[in-house]
């Protein structure tokens, strides 16, 4: 089956911009999470959505925000990009529950990298 | 934070076993261990998780003390392949107050030849 898609994969903008980047889950999944990873603070949880309600929210400024629509695709949205945005911004998706019949883990994206001048 | 704390880098020649270490000390009853690799910046990818008892898949085992306090994942024979950061999480099996998946900083897996 497909797997999580995340466009675009490469962008430059500059300080001031606003940027929104796309995410499709995994077919039946429902959650949706999205994490920044840079070279100096790792992977940090942004955002998890499930059934178009943000349900947990990491540590990141208002600027930051995000949406999931009824057919569960994502979308996030940074406004008024300052240059420590520039990152790789990573989606994962999941079905909201472990049971037998599935194994509850993230499935990720290949990631959108964000430059920022 | 992070709920897990994993050794920031270790080695393993090619062929032998790699056991990456992971401490969950305060892990609760309802949390699942998982385990993810991520090489070159590509997405991390799911490798095996568990509850209270030692799972085993065909890239890897897991080991659960049984506190659940630490976990051990065993890579059997390692291969070149095998060199990415190794992430350990904790997180609830169940999602009805959703989740928060929390990374740590991994390990730094070097395999040489």
């Amino acid at each position: 089956k497909a797997g999580v898609t995340q466009t675009p994969r490469y962008l430059i903008k500059t300080r001031g911009q606003q940027v929104t980047l796309s995410c499709s889950p995994i077919s039946g999944h429902r959650s949706v999470s999205w994490y920044q990873q840079t070279p100096g603070q790792g992977l940090q949880f942004l955002f998890e959505y499930f059934s178009e309600t943000q349900r947990n929210k990491g540590n990141f400024p208002g600027r930051f925000s995000g949406r999931q629509f009824s057919n569960s695709r994502s979308e996030m949205n940074v406004s008024t990009l300052e240059l420590g945005d520039s990152a790789l911004y990573l989606c994962a998706s999941s079905f909201s529950y472990a049971t037998a019949k599935n194994r509850g883990e993230l499935f990720f994206g290949e990631g959108s990298r964000l430059t920022v001048l | 934070d992070a709920k897990t704390t994993q050794p920031p880098s270790m080695d393993c020649a090619e062929g032998r076993a790699a056991n990456l270490p992971c401490n969950h000390s305060t892990i609760s009853g309802n949390e699942y261990v998982y385990w993810y690799r991520q090489i070159h910046s590509q997405g991390p990818q799911y490798i095996i998780h568990g509850l209270k008892n030692n799972e085993t898949n065909e890239m890897a085992s897991l080991i659960i003390t049984e506190d659940r306090k630490s976990s051990t994942l065993i890579l059997p024979h390692a291969t070149l392949r095998d060199t990415a950061v190794y992430y350990c999480i904790v997180r609830v099996g169940w999602g009805g107050g959703g989740f928060k998946t929390i990374f740590g900083a991994g390990t730094r897996l070097f395999v040489k030849a």
